[in-house]
């Protein structure tokens, strides 16, 4: 079992629709948490990050961390064909004498225009 | 500008050619680290560094070395390439808050590496 896992997808919403991706983890030491967007070719960039049990918005983001069941989740409210790129889902845990960052293998996201 | 900057880009090598892919950052971050991305496997953490002259083993550290002298560069060194290292390498860096946690990583554009 990995540590992260993501759905590879590929997962296809249409334009406007809400876009679900999900992660699970297996560490319960693990304390942070991030959505990572992707476009082919580039780097990671920062989509979300929580800490705490719950959502957290921001704009048309919400991610949701569920720490009893190991499960963080994104949904990408009003999809745009720009959301179109694959998704990374990362968690940090305690390692050595500092954290150690453990990204699932990421979900591919398309939004049909 | 904030930035990470990776160099080079991209390199072709061959076989036992010791390499080193330099890494910088502008943003006087604590925390650096080397990724690698191979399809289907994501981004693996190979080293990381909590500070200067501190840096600890990610998950894939074999045939790969760092080090961290200076808090804005953190090297990855590749004694003797072998052709399974060929890969799309990344380097972060981020602020740590606390003693023990990060916001967000901020990634370089890159190194694409062939070994032959």
């Amino acid at each position: 079992q990995k540590e992260v896992e993501q759905n590879s997808g590929p997962l296809s919403v249409p334009e406007g629709a809400i876009a679900s991706l999900n992660c699970t983890y297996s560490d319960r030491g693990s304390q942070s948490f991030f959505w990572y967007r992707q476009y082919s070719g580039k780097s990671p960039e920062l989509i979300m990050f929580i800490y705490s049990n719950g959502d957290k918005e921001d704009g048309r983001f919400t991610a949701q961390l569920n720490k009893a069941s190991q499960y963080v989740s994104l949904l990408i409210r009003d999809s745009q064909p720009s959301d179109s790129a694959t998704y990374l889902c990362a968690v940090t845990r305690a390692g050595g004498g500092g954290f150690k960052t453990i990204f699932g293998a990421g979900t591919r996201l398309f939004v049909k225009a | 500008e904030a930035q990470v900057t990776q160099n080079p880009r991209y390199l072709i090598t061959v076989t036992g050619k010791k390499l080193t892919v330099t890494c910088s950052q502008n943003m006087n971050h604590e925390y650096m680290s080397w990724y690698r991305q191979d399809p289907g496997l994501g981004l693996r953490q190979i080293y990381y560094s909590m500070n200067v002259e501190v840096t600890d083993k990610g998950d894939v550290p074999e045939g790969y070395k760092v080090s961290r002298k200076e808090k804005r560069n953190f090297p990855l060194i590749l004694e003797s390439p072998s052709p399974n290292q060929t890969s799309l390498y990344f380097c972060a860096s981020s602020e740590v808050e606390g003693g023990y946690y990060y916001n967000e990583q901020f990634f370089g554009p890159g190194t694409r590496l062939t070994v032959l």
